[in-house]
């Protein structure tokens, strides 16, 4: 079992320039999240989705959008970006709502320039 | 809103034990959480509270006080390979399944 994967590893934009994070889990787990991670801010939660067909907005979600585009697939894009937006997103899952402990994926390191 | 507060860096040496702090501040509260991450790798899991107590695994603890919204993770006999950043999380609801992390703490250890 492959766990969590994210795809790429590493990315360089241009400003302006759009893409698309990919995370999938063979897991069977209801619940999957994205994170984003800059020194000294720790860990912070863009959006989420607690199920299949739903999606929430988390700490910081202005200039991401999101698809839950089923069980194991959950995928964030960046329409325009912005230097501000250069950081390690993490995808994490956990099993549904009556857990505690989530799964994260390998990360993907984004510059944008 | 919710925020959780945990000191920035602590230095402990090798074979000591060592406390980290976690105050935090929801609207509700539906247990607190602890990982682990290593420079260039993803966090991991380490320990949870959803009652008040202690929780014991191996050389890890943690702690939870709910009434002091206050908790903290207790590393012992400190191994040069614990050099990481530790982070507490909470989740604030049941239904939509929200977690937050605190900025971490980076703890140093000396030989």
């Amino acid at each position: 079992n492959a766990g969590v994967t994210q795809t790429p590893k590493f990315q360089v934009l241009k400003t302006g320039q759009s893409m698309t994070l990919q995370c999938a889990q063979d897991m069977n787990h209801n619940s999957m999240y994205w994170y984003r991670q800059d020194p000294g801010m720790g860990l912070r939660l863009i959006y989420y989705s607690a199920s299949e067909g739903t999606t929430d907005k988390g700490e910081v979600p202005n200039g991401y959008n999101v698809s839950r585009l089923n069980k194991r697939e959950f995928s964030l894009r960046l329409e325009s970006a912005a230097p501000s937006q250069t950081s390690v997103y993490f995808c994490a899952t956990k099993p549904g709502q009556g857990a505690y402990e989530q799964y994260f994926g390998p990360g993907t390191r984004l510059t944008v320039t | 809103g919710q925020s959780l507060e945990q000191p920035s860096e602590v230095t402990a040496v090798e074979g000591a034990i060592v406390q980290i702090n976690c105050t935090y501040q929801t609207s509700g509260f539906y247990g607190l959480s602890w990982y682990q991450q290593h420079d260039g790798g993803a966090p991991t899991f380490l320990s949870y509270n959803g009652l008040d107590g202690l929780e014991e695994t191996g050389r890890f603890s943690s702690f939870l006080s709910r009434s002091d919204s206050y908790g903290y993770l207790l590393l012992q006999e400190l191994q040069m390979k614990d050099s990481a950043s530790y982070f507490c999380a909470v989740r604030s609801q049941l239904r939509d399944d929200k977690i937050i992390f605190g900025k971490g703490t980076r703890l140093h250890i000396l030989p």
